[in-house]
C-alpha cells in the first residue's frame, strides 16, 4: 500500500521569497517520488523525480526536493519565486519494489503576490 | 516528437447519454493510464494498461466505465448512462514501461460536462 499527503492545499508567498511545499508520503517498498505542475488550463508537466539515487533533486525552473526517508518526506523547494511558478503542484509516489501504480496527493495550489 | 494527445479537447453531453474520451500515446509507450481530475481536486487513477496484459481496472467507480486499448496504440474510455458527478477533465497519460521510476507524460485532457 502507498499513499502521499501534500499538507497544504494552498501556499501563498511574495515575489522573490522562497518556495516550500510539503509532501509526505508511505510505502511498502523504495519508492519513486515525483513533483509535477499543472499551470491553469494547460497539462501535467513533471518538475524533477526522485529514483533512489542521489536524495536532493534538481528539476526544472529553479526547483528541488530532498528525499528524507527517515521522515518519509519529499518537500519541494525554489529560494525565489517568479510570478510565472504560480501553479498547482502535485507529489506523486510510486513503488518500485514490484509493479503498483502511481499514488498523487490533492495538489498544492501556489499563489504568488507581486 | 508528438505529445499525449487527446479527443475531444471538450464535450458537453446531456444525463443519460453515452460518451466516448479518446486518448493517442507517444509512439513506443506501453503503459498507458487514465485518470478522473474533479474541480478543485487531485487526479483520481481509473485504469491503467500494460502491453497485452489484462488492463487495471481497480480505479474505475463503476460499471458504467469502461476502457480499452488496441496493443501499444490507441485507448477509449467510454462512460455509458452520463450521470452529472461525471463531469471533470479526464487525463490520459503515457509511459515508456511500467516501472516505479516512469515518468508519465500527459495529455491535455478532455473537459467533459454532463447537464
Amino acid at each position: 500500500a502507498q499513499s502521499v499527503t501534500q499538507l497544504d492545499s494552498h501556499v501563498s508567498v511574495s515575489e522573490g521569497t522562497p518556495v516550500l511545499l510539503r509532501c509526505n508520503y508511505s510505502s511498502s517498498y523504495s519508492p519513486s517520488l515525483f513533483w509535477y505542475v499543472q499551470h491553469p488550463n494547460k497539462g501535467l508537466q513533471l518538475l524533477l523525480k526522485y529514483t533512489s539515487a542521489a536524495t536532493l533533486v534538481k528539476g526544472i525552473n529553479g526547483f528541488e526536493a530532498e528525499f528524507k526517508k527517515s521522515e518519509t518526506s519529499f518537500h519541494l523547494t525554489k529560494p525565489s519565486a517568479h510570478m510565472s511558478d504560480a501553479a498547482e503542484y502535485f507529489c506523486v509516489v510510486s513503488a518500485s519494489g514490484g509493479y503498483q501504480k502511481v499514488t498523487f496527493g490533492t495538489g498544492t495550489k501556489l499563489q504568488v503576490i507581486p | 516528437g508528438a505529445g499525449v494527445s487527446q479527443s475531444p479537447s471538450n464535450k458537453v453531453t446531456e444525463k443519460g447519454k453515452d460518451v466516448e474520451l479518446r486518448c493517442d500515446p507517444i509512439s513506443g509507450h506501453t503503459a498507458l493510464y487514465w485518470y478522473r481530475q474533479r474541480l478543485g481536486q487531485g487526479l483520481e487513477f481509473l485504469i491503467y494498461f500494460q502491453g497485452n496484459s489484462a488492463p487495471d481496472k481497480s480505479g474505475l467507480p463503476s460499471d458504467r466505465f469502461s476502457a480499452e486499448r488496441t496493443g501499444e496504440s490507441v485507448s477509449t474510455l467510454t462512460i455509458q448512462r452520463t450521470q452529472q458527478e461525471d463531469s471533470a477533465v479526464y487525463l490520459c497519460a503515457s509511459s515508456l514501461m511500467v516501472a516505479g521510476a516512469d515518468t508519465q507524460y500527459f495529455g491535455p485532457g478532455t473537459r467533459l460536462t454532463v447537464l
